[in-house]
């Protein structure tokens, strides 16, 4: 079993949608949670992390953790073709410098 | 406000040659990162450095890989005697010092390798 599972999709929605892209862990010692976004050709971005269990809102993006369940997610409101990318979550543990990816999921969202 | 800056952006190499990829951190950041990214993979760690010191290597390569920080200048990824499986994404993270930044890791743009 992989420390970090993530669907690499595609995930195709119309614009305006909810998305919701998802990311479950293995390692109860994980205590950060990240959520880059990364375009084609291009770096990854960091969006969103936190490290409690609970959501964090930032404008149309909402980041949930159920350490309990070991499952986070990447909530996006009001869809954009603009959030057409790739996005990655990154799990890191306290005593750790190193995070652990997902594959990334790809999102596709058409106007 | 500078981010994480690597070049070149492209870099064609034909089998053997050698490789020299550069990375500079963000202005405050001292530790960097690289990664490789291959198609239909997830980035997979290569190698962590702070200024003059190799911290942690576990994810390169044993042969033909070699990463520096040195005390001035960027930070260097060398791949020698390239093969066409060295294709790939590299990029280059850095973070800052400290409890508080550790946990955020930012990107640069990438270099893209291609070995002929």
């Amino acid at each position: 079993q992989k420390e970090v599972e993530q669907d690499p999709g595609p995930l195709s929605v119309p614009e305006g949608a909810i998305v919701s892209l998802n990311c479950t862990y293995s390692n109860s010692a994980f205590q950060y949670f990240m959520w880059y976004r990364q375009y084609s050709r291009k770096g990854p971005e960091l969006l969103m992390y936190t490290y409690s269990s609970g959501n964090k809102e930032d404008g149309r993006f909402t980041a949930q953790v159920d350490k309990s369940s070991k499952y986070i997610s990447l909530f996006i409101r009001d869809s954009q073709p603009s959030d057409s990318a790739t996005y990655l979550c990154a799990i890191l543990s306290g005593g750790s410098y190193i995070p652990t990816f997902g594959r990334g999921t790809s999102l596709i969202v058409h106007p | 406000n500078a981010g994480v800056m690597q070049n070149p952006r492209h870099l064609v190499r034909r089998r053997g040659q050698e490789a020299r990829l550069r990375c500079s951190p963000m202005k405050g950041h001292s530790h960097v990162y690289w990664y490789r990214q291959l198609p239909e993979e997830g980035l997979k760690f290569m190698v962590y450095l702070q200024k003059e010191n190799i911290i942690d290597e576990s994810g390169m390569p044993k042969e033909r890989f070699s990463a520096e920080f040195p005390k001035e200048g960027p930070s260097i990824l060398r791949i020698q005697q390239v093969v066409r499986g060295d294709s790939a994404a590299y990029f280059c993270a850095s973070s800052a010092a400290g409890t508080s930044g550790k946990e955020t890791q930012y990107f640069g743009p990438g270099t893209r390798l291609l070995v002929l």
